[in-house]
C-alpha cells in the first residue's frame, strides 16, 4: 500500500460525458502528479501540482483539467469524453520538488462507451 | 528529455540473479537514473535511483557505468513476485521546477519457477 488513494476504482461512462477522478496523496506529500496509461500510448505524464500550484504540464488535452485543493487532494476533470480516453489514470505523490521518489495510487480505470 | 533503451522482455529463473540493462547514451551530467516497476494490475512502484555511484537498497542494486551511458538494475534473487515491467527513466533535476517522470516502454521480466 503506497498510501495514495484514488477514487473511484472503476468508471464506465458514455461519450460526451464529464467525469471527475479524485486523488488523496500520502500524508505530508506536497506534490501530486497525474499519469494516463493506455495500450497504445503507454504511461504518459499529464500534469503536476505542488502545494496547490500547477508546476508542469505534459500531454494533457484541453478537455482535461486538474486542480489541487488546500488540503492537498487533487481532482482530474475529463470532459467531452471520447472512446480514446478509455485508459487507466494514475495519481502519484512525492514529498516535494527535486529528486524524490514518487508513490503511485492503484489507479482509476475509465471506460468510455 | 533524454531517451533510454531497454530490451522489450527478459526471462529469469526463480532465486537466480537478474541483470536488467538500460542504455542512455545521451545522458547529461545532471540526469539522475531512476528505476520503477509495475506489477500486473498495479500502479508503478519506485525501485531505486542514482547519479554516478552504484547504489544499493533493500529491493535492488543499481550499477552505473563509469561514462554513465548505461546502467544495470540488479535483482539479487528473483522471486515470482518480481515479475513486472521495469522502467529505466532519466530524471533531469530541473532545479526544483518540476520532477515529472517520462516513461519509456520498459522491460517485461518473466520469472519462471
Amino acid at each position: 500500500d503506497s498510501g495514495v488513494t484514488q477514487t473511484p476504482k472503476h468508471l464506465i461512462t458514455a461519450t460526451g460525458q464529464r467525469v471527475t477522478l479524485r486523488c488523496s496523496p500520502r500524508s505530508g506529500d506536497l506534490s501530486v502528479y497525474w499519469y494516463q496509461q493506455s495500450l497504445d500510448q503507454g504511461l504518459q505524464f499529464l500534469i503536476q501540482y505542488y502545494n496547490g500550484e500547477e508546476r508542469a504540464k505534459g500531454n494533457i488535452l484541453e478537455r482535461f483539467s486538474a486542480q489541487q485543493f488546500p488540503d492537498l487532494h487533487s481532482e482530474l476533470n475529463l470532459s467531452s469524453l471520447e472512446l480514446g480516453d478509455s485508459a487507466l489514470y494514475f495519481c502519484a505523490s512525492s514529498a516535494g520538488l527535486g529528486v524524490y521518489e514518487q508513490y503511485f495510487g492503484p489507479g482509476t480505470r475509465l471506460t468510455v462507451t | 528529455d533524454a531517451k533510454t533503451t531497454q530490451p522489450n522482455s527478459m526471462e529469469s529463473n526463480e532465486e537466480e540473479p537478474v541483470h536488467l540493462p538500460c542504455n542512455h547514451s545521451t545522458i547529461s551530467g545532471t540526469d539522475y537514473i531512476h528505476w520503477y516497476r509495475q506489477l500486473p494490475s498495479q500502479g508503478p512502484e519506485y525501485v531505486i535511483h542514482g547519479l554516478t555511484s552504484n547504489v544499493n537498497n533493500r529491493m535492488a542494486s543499481l550499477a552505473i557505468a563509469e561514462d554513465r551511458k548505461s546502467s544495470t538494475l540488479i535483482l539479487h534473487r528473483a522471486t515470482l513476485r518480481d515479475a513486472a515491467v521495469y522502467y529505466c527513466i532519466l530524471f533531469l533535476d530541473y532545479g526544483g521546477a518540476t520532477n515529472k517522470l517520462i516513461f519509456g516502454t520498459g522491460t517485461l521480466l518473466a520469472v519462471q519457477p
